[in-house]
């Protein structure tokens, strides 16, 4: 069974920083893996979307590398702002018969970004 | 406009009631989804569905019954509410069901007392 784990679980930053968030999983046979972000209070806003066939994508400031062999994505995030403060979840989805469209998830790097 | 529209965004009820919630997408989107985040903040996919036709039905107490009115529509029923039936629910939805990006809605908090 698909497990995704999440590494730190919670992150406190100055503002201006440069941070990692790291996030693995269990069984490589994956569609694609989308990382979001969630507010307080709010749904998951979608950041980024890797395939499986991709190494990395690029938003803005974000961007996500995906190592599909060793079950592994990081979500770098230049330049951090106060705003950027929220949960970040990782989720891959399962690429293999009857379980294929389903979304696993972590459970979230929450992360602080301060003045 | 809310691509993803989920209603009531929060509910408070007794044990042993029964309520719904019900969720909207106008993104033209083929395929939607229920999903529980428990206390502990974690996400699990609950039902799919493709088309109004049942894709995927997780490992869920048979309370909870999700309906497709069309396309657009995914409805949440649950039954005789118990105190671990408490969380967040998302609806989300996709082009289609092989993966595609999933837009997720505000969600709905329910609190069983």
């Amino acid at each position: 069974k698909q497990e995704v784990t999440q590494i730190p679980a919670a992150l406190s930053v100055p503002e201006g920083e440069n941070l990692v968030l790291n996030c693995s999983f269990t069984d490589s046979a994956i569609y694609n893996l989308q990382w979001f972000r969630q507010d307080p209070g709010k749904g998951l806003t979608s950041l980024l979307l890797i395939q499986s066939s991709q190494r990395e994508q690029t938003s803005g400031r974000l961007n996500a590398s995906l190592d599909k062999s060793s079950g592994r994505s990081t979500l770098y995030i230049a330049a951090s702002q106060p705003g950027d403060s929220a949960t970040y979840l990782c989720a891959v989805t399962a690429d293999r018969g009857s379980t294929l469209g389903r979304l696993y998830f972590g459970r979230g790097t929450q992360l602080t970004v301060w003045p | 406009d809310t691509a993803v529209s989920q209603t009531p965004k929060y509910l408070v009820t007794q044990m042993g009631n029964d309520k719904s919630i019900k969720c909207e997408q106008n993104l033209g989107h083929d395929t939607m989804y229920w999903y529980k985040q428990d206390s502990k903040k974690f996400l699990k996919i609950m039902f799919s569905y493709n088309n109004k036709e049942l894709i995927i039905n997780e490992t869920v107490p048979n309370r909870f019954s999700p309906k497709s009115p069309d396309k657009a529509h995914l409805n949440l029923h649950i039954n005789s509410l118990e105190l671990g039936d408490s969380a967040v629910y998302f609806c989300a939805s996709s082009h289609s069901p092989g993966g595609d990006e999933q837009y997720f809605g505000p969600g709905t908090r329910l609190t069983v007392t």
